[in-house]
């Protein structure tokens, strides 16, 4: 797995967009960025894959610039209920490989 | 449809205790399995994770060890429980994509 770097936490309010950076200069060919969600004392949760430029599905979107060294998560309108610390990890498909996250992003939404 | 289970949902075990963490899948066949733990305010430590039946790949060496002794079952054990065990564990899956399927989790305190 490539590693990756994002910020440790970001605050944000009710209502406003929120884009969470990721960086990961080594990605290698085939591999995909995927993020995901993890609530206080739960599992984390698949949110978003992607291999390049722009992928968007009901929850969020993910951007892939040409050279896929970083990828941003953006979530729209967030609501309190999107508290919570967010994933990037870089890796190929294949199955038989170690799933290694990182610190992640620990989003905190106010009202 | 895949469901994964893992139990117990809570456990307080006192030092030097034995410990045994069951995790079952159901609805898939040959999934990559994996052992995570979350010490309080820390992020994800993959501890163990299997592409088959009695294939273990440990990521830390420490107190515990795992076994897949069913395609679809992963167990997690120790002889002796240390205090620097607690955490919460999780359990996940996934087969071929990268995204994968997390348990609820057991949350463990040593005392």
């Amino acid at each position: 797995l490539a590693k990756t770097t994002q910020p440790i936490s970001m605050d944000s309010y009710e209502g406003q967009e929120v884009n969470i950076t990721c960086s990961h200069n080594n990605i290698a060919t085939n591999d995909y960025i995927t993020w995901y969600q993890q609530f206080p004392s739960q599992g984390p949760r698949f949110i978003i894959q992607g291999y390049k430029t722009k992928v968007t599905n009901e929850v969020a979107s993910l951007f892939i610039p040409a050279d896929r060294k970083s990828s941003t998560l953006s979530l729209p309108r967030v609501s309190l209920s999107d508290t919570a610390v967010y994933y990037c990890l870089v890796g190929d498909n294949r199955a038989g490989t170690a799933l290694i996250f990182g610190k992640g992003t620990t989003l905190s939404v106010s009202s | 449809s895949q469901t994964i289970h893992q139990w117990p949902a809570t456990l307080v075990q006192p030092v030097g205790s034995p410990l045994s963490l069951e995790c079952t899948v159901e609805g898939t066949s040959n999934p990559n399995l994996y052992w995570y733990r979350q010490a309080a305010g820390r992020g994800l430590q993959l501890l163990f994770y299997s592409v088959g039946i009695g294939q273990i790949s440990s990521e830390v060496p420490q107190n515990l060890s795992a076994s897949r002794p069913q395609d679809r079952q992963f167990i997690l054990s120790s002889k002796k429980l240390l205090l620097s065990d607690s955490g919460f564990y999780l359990c996940a899956w996934r087969t071929g994509k990268f995204e994968a399927f997390f348990g609820q989790g057991t949350r463990l305190t040593v005392v």
